[in-house]
């Protein structure tokens, strides 16, 4: 079975600071992997889908890499901002069976 | 973009009661699941539904039953509600590889 691992569970950084968050997954055999958002009691918002023939993404400061092989992906935050405090987690996607990692909780400090 | 819609927000309802959890789409997609999450054990998938009257099991079904009579919604049934199914609870749907969740239902049965 699948499992998908996040490290670390927390982190806490100056604003302007830029930030890699880990995820990393048993299973290489994946479709895709998305990145999602979430903040304190709400659902998640998707930021970043990567297919599993692509290396990365990129969505304004966010850029999303993969690499299959190791099992791994990053998400790197370019100039962190307050507004980017929130909970944030990735999701492999094993043709339509979905596995979540337990999610990196951001917070940037003014 | 997207949207994905949980009618109720925040329910509080009684052990024993009969609980309706409705999620409307409207994209067209075809599957759709139902997540709940806790804090500690992550999102777990309880339904998903690739099609009008189509459904299968999920990796934590028990105490749950789904309906989808029509594509666009997708409703959980809690028969009896129990106080170990207080939780939030998930509605996504899935197009283009892009996966979209509602904004949630905060569930508290006392």
């Amino acid at each position: 079975k699948q499992e998908v691992t996040q490290i670390p569970a927390a982190l806490s950084v100056p604003e302007g600071e830029n930030l890699v968050l880990n995820c990393s997954f048993t299973d290489s055999a994946i479709y895709n992997l998305q990145w999602f958002r979430q903040d304190p009691g709400k659902g998640l918002t998707s930021l970043l889908l990567i297919q599993s023939s692509q290396r990365e993404q990129t969505s304004g400061r966010l850029n999303a890499s993969l690499d299959k092989s190791s099992g791994r992906s990053t998400l790197y935050i370019a100039a962190s901002q307050p507004g980017d405090s929130a909970t944030y987690l990735c999701a492999v996607d094993n043709f339509n069976k979905f596995y979540f990692g337990s999610g990196t909780k951001l917070n940037v400090k003014p | 973009d997207v949207k994905v819609t949980q009618s109720s927000r925040y329910l509080v309802k009684r052990t024993g009661e009969k609980v309706f959890l409705e999620c409307v789409q409207d994209m067209d997609h075809e599957n759709m699941f139902w997540y709940r999450q806790d804090p500690g054990l992550g999102l777990r998938l309880i339904y998903f539904s690739y099609d009008v009257k189509m459904k299968e099991k999920g990796d934590i079904p028990e105490g749950y039953s789904v309906s989808r009579e029509k594509k666009e919604r997708f409703s959980l049934i809690l028969e009896s509600a129990s106080t170990n199914q207080t939780s939030m609870y998930l509605c996504a749907s899935i197009g283009a590889n892009v996966l979209t969740f509602g904004a949630g239902s905060r569930l508290t049965v006392l």
